[in-house]
């Protein structure tokens, strides 16, 4: 089956530095690769999605996500941090060996501190 | 257009008892999928939907079930309720289930709390 991996539990940014959350994946052939943001008590939004294409993929708020073959990875990132950025981050793969059906990381917590 | 929408939003029961989650998905969105989030296990598949047919389950036990109407709405159903239920139950929906590259649109979820 395919599935993403989220190395880090916690990450902490001061306010305008840039931020990095880090997913490496596990799939075979060409991967969807998807990142979603969950702010407390409420549903994950949908922020970026890397089909096919350029490895840079721009999504919502200001973020973005490299993809990066070679090395499997696909990390979110942003270039100033905002302290609303605050919340648990999943990165997804769409597996689709298995119905397609959406398998999700353990989850970030980014904390971007004044 | 309005979003993915889950009812109720909050609920307590106690255990041995049975309840049901509903969930509209995006007027259009054929493909409904309900996920369980807690602490300890993160986000869990429960199982999808797509034309009033279950595609797949997740490794959840038989309590769980659910079904989808025609018009793409659906509802879940735990029965026999235990303490280990207490979770945020995520509803998702998309276009297409078979298309890789749609994305999921998740409703705000309904907190099950289990006494």
């Amino acid at each position: 089956a395919q599935s993403v991996a989220q190395p880090e539990d916690q990450v902490n940014v001061a306010e305008g530095n840039p931020l990095t959350v880090k997913c490496t994946y596990s799939v075979s052939g060409n991967p969807y690769l998807f990142w979603y943001v969950q702010y407390p008590n409420r549903g994950l939004q949908f922020l970026l999605k890397y089909i096919t294409g350029d490895n840079l993929v721009k999504g919502s708020y200001g973020f973005e996500a490299e993809f990066n073959k070679s090395q499997t990875s696909f990390h979110l990132k942003k270039p100033s941090a905002l302290v609303s950025d605050s919340a648990l981050y999943f990165c997804a793969v769409r597996d689709i060996y298995n119905n397609n059906d959406m398998r999700f990381g353990a989850g970030t917590r980014l904390t971007v501190k004044p | 257009k309005a979003g993915v929408t889950q009812t109720p939003r909050y609920l307590i029961k106690t255990r041995g008892q049975q309840v049901t989650l509903s969930c509209s998905p995006i007027s259009g969105h054929r493909s409904v999928s309900w996920y369980q989030q807690t602490p300890g296990q993160g986000l869990q598949f429960l199982f999808e939907y797509f034309s009033e047919t279950q595609r797949n389950k997740g490794n959840f036990p038989g309590r769980f079930s659910g079904r989808q109407f025609s018009n793409s709405r659906s509802e879940m159903n735990v029965s026999t309720l235990e303490l280990g239920d207490s979770a945020l139950y995520l509803c998702a929906s998309s276009l297409v289930s078979r298309q890789g590259n749609n994305e999921q649109f998740f409703g705000p979820g309904t907190r099950l709390t289990v006494l």
